[in-house]
């Protein structure tokens, strides 16, 4: 199958720094791209969809200046997390979307997730 | 709006027990994807199955199998003869595959299922 990978797969950073995430599909094209949080022994809740050349689509609640989402190709998508504080720590998992033959659906790929950890 | 319910916070078995994890959706879409995805303490999840709307039809995939029934709105998974291996937190997902603009994924709070040896 489709292999999404994410770079980190762990970071620890300090309070007030920002960190980035990148999220590649390594064997096809992904016009859109999904991120999602995960906190401890909790559901994956949807941040944003993010579509090549164009600004990303936050779901209602999440700070669209913190957590800042590009898009700049077919296989990658990066998620910067802006003066990281201790609550943004979480597990972040990006998935990629590819258009099926056929043309009539899509198929959704998931990375293996970033674990970050703001001290 | 769409909506998944695993009401089954956290399940513990026994070794080489048959358990059954519960999953009721909701939704208005006639066409849409159920899912189900395991993820282990590595974080990653791991794709179990996809099922279409129109195919009820139930599935065995080794010691898993898979039960969908639209007139009660539930896919419900069921792993024979558990084992150690299989403990993990499990995802039911719903997405509607057919319009760009509301192809999200909706998952369930999640199962945690332990077999303890």
């Amino acid at each position: 199958g489709a292999v999404v990978s994410q770079h980190p797969s762990r970071v620890i950073c300090k309070s007030g720094t920002s960190v980035k995430i990148e999220c590649r599909s390594l064997d096809f094209q992904a016009t859109t791209m999904f991120w999602y949080r995960q906190f401890p022994k909790q559901s994956l809740m949807l941040m944003a969809t993010s579509n090549e050349g164009s600004k990303a689509t936050y779901e209602q609640g999440v700070e669209k200046d913190k957590f800042l989402i590009n898009h700049a190709s077919l296989t990658l998508s990066t998620l910067t997390v802006t003066s990281a504080h201790p609550e943004d720590s979480s597990f972040y998992i990006c998935s990629a979307r590819t258009l099926l033959a056929g043309g009539n659906s899509y198929e959704q790929y998931f990375g293996p997730g970033t674990r970050l950890t703001v001290t | 709006a769409q909506k998944v319910t695993q009401a089954q916070t956290e399940i513990s078995v026994v070794e080489k027990e048959d358990v059954t994890l519960d999953c009721v959706y909701e939704t208005r879409d006639t066409t849409y994807y159920l899912f189900w995805y395991k993820q282990p303490p590595s974080g990653e999840l791991v794709f179990l199955i996809r099922r279409n709307s129109f195919d009820e039809q139930n599935e065995i995939s080794g010691r898993y199998s898979w039960n969908f029934q639209k007139s009660t709105s539930s896919f419900n998974f069921t792993i024979t003869a558990s084992q150690v291996v299989d403990s993990a937190v499990y995802f039911c997902a719903l997405s509607d595959p057919t319009l760009p603009g509301t192809y999200k994924y909706i998952f369930g709070t999640g199962t945690r299922l332990k077999v303890l040896a």
